[in-house]
């Protein structure tokens, strides 16, 4: 079964550092999603990608962030200068008509800033 | 402030017995409803999704949708060890919306 692949698995950094993280959404889908998750508490929409632009953020997605689809196939999510409260999970999610029908998770990028 | 409210749990129920989980949700306009199952660490994997008032079924799982009260439910039948997780319930507020609204999860644990 196709998947949401996402690199690294775990990635640590220093505050006030930049950082990308990466997800390759299964081929055929349209719609593109990162969510985060701070430990314990539940998961958080960023941002919706689709037809190459930001279809929707909220208030947690500020200047600090940034999305890009670079290549057709890969799906970037960067945090400009990180900051202690960024720790968390990330999630990549692809879907091939949106919300309305099933979302694809990736397995997740574990973000810890020092 | 579209709001998605679950009790956090623990749910505890014995191997083979039914799992009952509620959600509640504050925009009376949303439009479809999913349950994602979270093991520890792990991506939430979806398990049903509804959209029209009534029962849905799947295997084990009967999702259920009342509009009218703002409520959504999953059952769990015979329930398995393997069922211990915790379930998110996930709201699209509505049709031109793209961002699914998650509820905190209720951590299920089925005892052997």
């Amino acid at each position: 079964e196709p998947e949401v692949t996402q690199t690294p698995s775990h990635q640590v950094t220093q505050m006030g550092q930049e950082v990308i993280l990466r997800c390759v959404p299964i081929s055929n889908h349209l719609y593109f999603y990162w969510y985060r998750q701070i430990l314990g508490q539940k998961v958080e929409f960023l941002v919706s990608f689709y037809n190459n632009e930001i279809s929707e953020k909220s208030e947690i997605f500020d200047d600090q962030f940034s999305v890009e689809r670079p290549d057709g196939s890969n799906f970037t999510l960067k945090i400009r200068s990180t900051k202690l409260e960024d720790s968390a999970m990330y999630f990549c999610a692809s879907g091939p008509r949106g919300t309305n029908e099933k979302l694809f998770f990736g397995s997740g990028t574990q973000l810890s800033v020092l | 402030q579209k709001e998605v409210e679950q009790n956090s749990g623990p749910l505890s129920v014995p191997e083979g017995a039914i799992a009952s989980l509620n959600c509640t949700y504050s925009d009376r306009g949303s439009q479809s409803f999913f349950w994602y199952r979270q093991y520890s660490g792990k991506s939430p994997e979806l398990i049903m999704f509804i959209y029209s008032n009534g029962d849905k079924e799947d295997g084990r799982f009967t999702a259920q949708l009342n509009k009218a009260s703002q409520y959504v439910s999953l059952l769990i039948r015979d329930s398995q060890p393997s069922d211990s997780a915790t379930y998110l319930c996930a709201v699209n507020p509505n049709q031109a919306g793209t961002a699914l609204i998650f509820g905190k999860g209720t951590t299920l644990s089925v005892s052997s």
